[in-house]
């Protein structure tokens, strides 16, 4: 079993639509990441949080520590949210330099 | 300047030639990382320098050779792949990496994608 697991693994949507992606961890955290992957290869961070629930823009990203899980919504869904979208987790007994990553959600938008 | 630069963007090699992957950050970031990336998976961290120094390496083949002149700068010295190392090599940042660095943001740049023959 993987230590960060993300569902579901692919993920079709309207335009408009609210979109939600998972993630649970088997392992203690120092925090959680999503990242945003385009076709073209590049990575973004979107969030880094270790309690609560940040929000930027249409994105909203809630973690539950003692369910060990994390959320990720999209609020009004648009053609170019279309991306991989991934989990990853630090840990406080590796270096803070080490992300443990999912394998990661692909999320197509249709308009 | 919130960048990550990468160059080439795409390299295509044969097995026996030498090339190099050069990444640069100027936001004043002391950590930097190389991962690589197959298809379809997720990033595997290769390298992590820390104050220009060599904090990690994963077990990486020889023919991988990292290489961090001063703090915004990153090269990867590449020499007799295989065909089986073709994937898209991604550089990061972060403000300081390290053992005592629990939470921190990486900056990725966006990518090499390379092609062994």
């Amino acid at each position: 079993k993987n230590e960060v697991e993300q569902s579901p693994q692919n993920l079709t949507a309207q335009e408009g639509e609210f979109i939600t992606i998972n993630c649970s961890y088997s392992v203690g955290i120092s925090a959680l990441h999503w990242l945003q992957q385009h076709p073209g290869g590049g990575i973004v961070s979107l969030f880094m949080l270790s309690s609560g629930k940040k929000k930027h823009g249409r994105l909203i990203a809630t973690i539950n520590i003692q369910e060990k899980h994390s959320s990720l919504h999209i609020t009004a869904s648009h053609p170019r949210d279309s991306a991989v979208y991934i989990c990853a987790v630090s840990r406080p007994e590796t270096s803070g330099s080490r992300l443990t990553f999912g394998e990661g959600t692909q999320l197509t938008v249709n308009p | 300047d919130t960048e990550v630069t990468q160059t080439p963007k795409h390299l295509v090699m044969g097995m026996t030639n030498k090339k190099s992957l050069k990444c640069e950050q100027h936001m004043g970031h002391r950590a930097m990382y190389w991962y690589k990336q197959k298809a379809k998976k997720p990033p595997e961290l290769m390298f992590v320098y820390s104050y220009e120094k060599l904090s990690i390496n994963e077990s990486v083949p020889s023919r991988f050779s990292p290489e961090c002149p001063n703090s915004s700068l990153l090269n990867l010295h590449l020499h007799a792949l295989q065909p089986e190392d073709s994937a898209l090599y991604l550089c990061a940042s972060s403000r300081k990496g390290g053992d005592r660095v629990y939470q921190e943001t990486q900056y990725f740049g966006p990518g090499t994608r390379l092609l062994v023959l």
